[in-house]
């Protein structure tokens, strides 16, 4: 039962500390997603991967957050120095992008859930 | 801005009923919509999904309604039960540079509570 995978599963941690979380994405798929979740704002993009590289990052705040795939089964997603705003859960997500489809489903992982003290 | 909007925020239905639930968008780029389901503590799941082109798809007790002109959209969960209590997301995504709908804005989901 292929899934992705998500650590750590919680974190907490003080203002100002790094905080690192990791994503290893469905075995075969090329196309990788980090979401944040809130209650207020509801479920954002922040950015997303295909083959390693990245194809938009425009929903990042760029001073604190940054994303990188070191290789196809790892996906990490930085925050230098955390905030209390950064509280939320972070949600990785997975896809296989085939050049005859346009539309593919996204399959999450159980997501970081984040709080910044 | 709030590209997809989606109510009710909440929604209470006794089994055996039907839910709707509405999203609307503005984007007329948007050419794909699918709707994901959420249990608490987990991810989001793929549920239905729908391209303009039709107005209406259905799986098993799951049925999208669209309207283009309106530019509006809906999911109707047929002979609720108490299994479907979940959170409902709405979405939307035009294509991306390298031609897949992967792009998804989504709405501010809606909390569905049906009781037994």
């Amino acid at each position: 039962d292929a899934r992705v995978t998500q650590t750590p599963r919680h974190k907490v941690t003080e203002m100002g500390q790094e905080v690192t979380m990791r994503c290893q994405p469905i075995l075969g798929h090329n196309t990788v997603f980090w979401y944040r979740q809130t209650m207020m704002q509801g479920l954002e993009l922040l950015a997303y991967f295909r083959n390693r590289a990245p194809l938009d990052d425009s929903g990042m705040p760029k001073d604190r957050f940054s994303a990188e795939m070191p290789d196809a089964t790892l996906a990490t997603l930085k925050i230098q120095p955390s905030e209390p705003r950064d509280s939320a859960v972070y949600f990785c997500a997975s896809g296989l992008v085939r050049s005859a489809q346009r539309e593919e489903t996204q399959y999450f992982g159980p997501g970081t859930r984040l709080l910044v003290l | 801005q709030q590209q997809v909007k989606q109510s009710p925020q909440s929604l209470i239905v006794q089994k055996g009923g039907i839910s709707i639930i509405n999203c609307a968008y503005e984007n007329t780029a948007f050419d794909y919509f699918p709707w994901y389901q959420q249990f608490p503590g987990k991810g989001p799941a793929l549920l239905i999904a729908i391209r303009p082109d039709v107005s209406e798809k259905k799986e098993g007790r799951f049925t999208i309604s669209f309207n283009k002109s309106a530019k509006q959209f809906s999911l109707h969960i047929m002979d609720s039960q108490p299994g479907d209590s979940a959170t409902y997301f709405c979405a939307a995504s035009s294509r991306d540079s390298g031609g897949s709908n992967y792009k998804l804005t989504f709405g501010k989901g809606t909390l569905l509570t049906v009781n037994p």
